[in-house]
């Protein structure tokens, strides 16, 4: 079955420390990967996707994911966050042959505090 | 970049009453939309694959006779949510791809319409 797991529904953390929201997928055929930003009560920003190639992937506002594809993840990261990065960060997979359809993992909320 | 507006960005209507959610690509056209429907703190659920000149194709357990999409031209997907009731009272967004990119493969969002049906 294809599925996408974002195990971490929130995550604290202080400002200026860095962080990592963690996506994991289950798929039988290859897939292309997304991380979205949502501020409340708006739409989705692409943050970055991965598509082929170089499994480093960078984004916006200093935030880069690496694409696993033993270990079927896709972790979001970034160095160095801010209380601007405070928001629902979501993980989404378009499996090919699936119609051009993104599945969403259920969001991370990340916190971050002075 | 490529835009995607939605309108009205508010709506509150009485039960039983239907209400029209707009969905536009500003700068792009878009031969397929896609309408997601999100609980609060709730992830995104794919409600139908809006297509421009053909019928819609309804994820399962969608209604589609309550759940009316329309996507008359490139540019413009509507959402009718007829004879509305309080548990329809949702976070509705639409979201569309520019074909005409090559390699995108990027769904651009709009800004989402908050429906509340009292």
């Amino acid at each position: 079955a294809q599925s996408v797991t974002q195990l971490d529904s929130q995550v604290p953390v202080f400002e200026e420390a860095p962080v990592e929201l963690r996506c994991n997928y289950s798929s039988s055929v290859s897939v292309y990967l997304f991380w979205y930003v949502q501020y409340p009560n708006q739409g989705l920003q692409l943050l970055l996707k991965y598509l082929s190639g170089s499994t480093l992937v960078k984004g916006i506002n200093g935030f880069e994911a690496e694409f696993n594809k033993s270990q079927t993840s896709f972790h979001l990261r970034k160095p160095s966050v801010h209380i601007s990065d405070t928001a629902e960060y979501f993980c989404a997979v378009e499996f090919t042959g699936g119609g051009n359809k993104l599945t969403f993992g259920t969001g991370t909320q990340l916190k971050v505090e002075l | 970049g490529a835009v995607v507006s939605q309108h009205p960005s508010r709506v509150i209507c009485k039960s039983g009453t239907s209400v029209k959610i707009e969905c536009r690509s500003l700068d792009f056209q878009a031969t397929t939309m896609f309408w997601y429907r999100q609980f609060p703190k709730k992830s995104l659920m794919l409600m139908a694959t809006s297509n421009e000149g053909s019928k819609a194709t309804y994820e399962q357990g969608v209604e589609k006779d309550k759940f009316l999409i329309n996507h008359a031209s490139l540019t413009l997907s509507t959402l009718t949510v007829t004879s509305a009731h309080p548990e329809d009272s949702s976070f509705y967004i639409c979201s569309a791809r520019d074909f005409d990119k090559p390699g995108s493969y990027e769904q651009y969002f709009g800004p989402g319409t908050r429906l509340t049906v009292t």
